[in-house]
C-alpha cells in the first residue's frame, strides 16, 4: 500500500516487557518521526531520523530506542515497557525541510502497559 | 524550551456558530501548520502560513498568521457537524525538519 503504515493497531503488553512498533513509508521521504499522544499534551516527539543511519532524540526520549538501517523503515522500540508508557504512538515522514514542512502520518498505534 | 499554547482546549457549539481557535508562543517559528484529526486517525494537514501578517482560506476555514509570527488563529464560519475534530497548530522553529506542537482543541459541533 502506497502511503505511511503503521503495525500494530493496537497492542496490550505487561510492565517489564520489550515492545517494538513498527513504521514504512513508501515515498522516500528522508525525515521520519515517532510521536505520543496523550490528553492534554498533544503530539510530544519521541525520536526522528534525517536519513537512514541518523537519529536523533526528541522531547520524550527516555526507554525508547530507535532505528533507521533503511529509509522507508524506522521502528520504535520499548526496551522495558512502562504504565506511563500507555499511549497513541503516530510516526510520521516528510520530505527535505527545503521541499516545505508539511509531515504525514500514519494511523497510529493503541498501546496499553498493564 | 518552545512552546505552542492553544486555547480553548475544548469547544462545543450549535451548528452555525462561529468560533476562534488560538495558538501562542513567545518564540518564532519560520512557518506555522494546522492539523485536523479524527477519531483513529493520524492528523492531516489543512494549511501552512509561512509570512507574518498572512491569512488564508480554505472555505469556511480562515487562518492567520501573526505579523511578528509567534501566533496564529483559526476561525471557523458557520459550523457544521462535519467540521468535528481535533485540531492542532505546529510551528517549526527554523528549517530543521521538526515541528512543535500545541495541546489540540476538540471541537464538537452538534447538529
Amino acid at each position: 500500500d502506497a502511503g505511511i503504515t503503521q503495525s500494530p493497531r493496537y497492542k496490550i503488553t505487561e510492565t517489564g516487557r520489550q515492545v517494538t512498533l513498527m513504521c514504512h513509508q513508501t515515498w522516500s521521504h528522508s525525515y521520519m518521526f515517532w510521536y505520543r499522544q496523550d490528553l492534554g499534551h498533544g503530539l510530544r516527539l519521541i525520536y526522528y531520523s534525517a536519513a537512514a543511519d541518523i537519529t536523533d532524540k526528541g522531547e520524550v526520549p527516555d526507554g525508547y530506542v530507535v532505528s533507521r538501517s533503511k529509509t522507508e523503515n524506522f521502528p520504535l522500540t520499548l526496551e522495558s515497557a512502562t504504565r506511563s508508557q500507555t499511549s497513541v504512538y503516530f510516526c510520521a515522514s516528510r520530505e527535505d525541510p527545503r521541499a516545505g514542512n508539511e509531515q504525514f502520518f500514519g494511523p497510529g498505534t493503541r498501546l496499553t502497559v498493564l | 524550551t518552545q512552546l505552542l499554547e492553544q486555547s480553548p482546549q475544548f469547544l462545543s457549539i450549535q451548528e452555525g456558530e462561529n468560533l476562534t481557535v488560538y495558538c501562542n508562543s513567545s518564540s518564532v517559528f519560520s512557518s506555522l501548520q494546522w492539523y485536523r484529526q479524527e477519531p483513529g486517525e493520524g492528523p492531516v494537514l489543512l494549511v501552512t502560513v509561512v509570512t507574518g501578517g498572512e491569512v488564508k482560506k480554505l472555505k469556511r476555514l480562515t487562518f492567520q498568521f501573526g505579523d511578528a509570527r509567534k501566533d496564529s488563529s483559526l476561525h471557523i464560519t458557520a459550523a457544521q457537524p462535519g467540521d468535528t475534530g481535533l485540531y492542532l497548530c505546529a510551528g517549526a522553529p527554523s528549517n530543521t525538519g521538526k515541528l512543535i506542537f500545541g495541546q489540540g482543541t476538540t471541537l464538537q459541533v452538534k447538529p
